[in-house]
């Protein structure tokens, strides 16, 4: 079965700085790999994606993400935070069946505090 | 662009009772998931749907059950509504048609027991 480990629950950056939130996948085969952004009381929205192809993904919002297969890791960078950006991030990986995409599991998540 | 509308967006019910959420997902979509996500939680998927015919199943309490209509809205079903059913409801929706195809979710039908 597929899992999702997001080793960090709460990071805090200053505004202006980088950012790295780091998401390890466990999948037996190419793994269709997402980031979602949570504000508080919202809903998911999908930041970016990876499917195949080039390895580094661009989103909205100005992020980014790496899929290393040797890491089995997905990790999402920005190189400069905004005070918007604060909100829970997710990383999920999709099921994949001969349809497709058919589910996501979830990681835990990683609270993101900006501090001015 | 259309998304997924689920309603109502908050509901309050007492132990013991029945809801009801609804589900429309975007034109065209032919998958329908729930999801379930606790306070402080991760969201878990309950069940999902394609072609109105129910494809896969997670952890979805006996209590609970779910269909696809017709007109590809779905609806969640839960009665005997306990204190720990309160949580964050999510929708989504794709399109298999699509290679890799993108889940996209609704705002979420907040439920609290009481």
């Amino acid at each position: 079965a597929q899992s999702v480990t997001q080793p960090d629950i709460h990071i805090t950056v200053s505004e202006g700085a980088s950012l790295e939130l780091r998401c390890n996948y466990s999948y037996g085969a190419t793994p269709y790999l997402f980031w979602y952004v949570q504000s508080p009381g919202q809903g998911l929205q999908l930041l970016l994606k990876y499917f195949s192809g080039d390895t580094l993904v661009q989103g909205i919002k100005g992020f980014e993400a790496e899929f290393k297969r040797s890491q089995s890791s997905f990790n999402l960078r920005k190189p400069s935070v905004h005070w918007s950006d604060a909100a829970e991030y997710f990383c999920a990986v999709g099921k994949i069946s001969n349809f497709g995409n058919e589910k996501l599991t979830f990681g835990t998540g990683t609270r993101l505090t900006i501090i001015p | 662009a259309a998304g997924v509308i689920q309603s109502p967006r908050h509901l309050i019910k007492e132990k013991r009772e029945t809801a009801t959420l609804k589900c429309y997902p975007i034109p065209r979509h032919d998958t329908v998931y729930w999801y379930q996500q606790g306070p402080g939680q991760d969201p878990q998927f309950l069940i999902s749907f394609y072609e109105k015919m129910q494809s896969d199943k997670g952890s979805i309490p006996d209590r609970f059950s779910a269909q696809q209509f017709s007109d590809y809205h779905s609806e969640l079903n839960m009665s005997s509504l306990e204190l720990g059913d309160s949580a964050l409801y999510f929708c989504a929706s794709s399109y298999r048609g699509l290679s890799g195809n993108t889940i996209y979710f609704g705002e979420g039908s907040w439920l609290t027991v009481v």
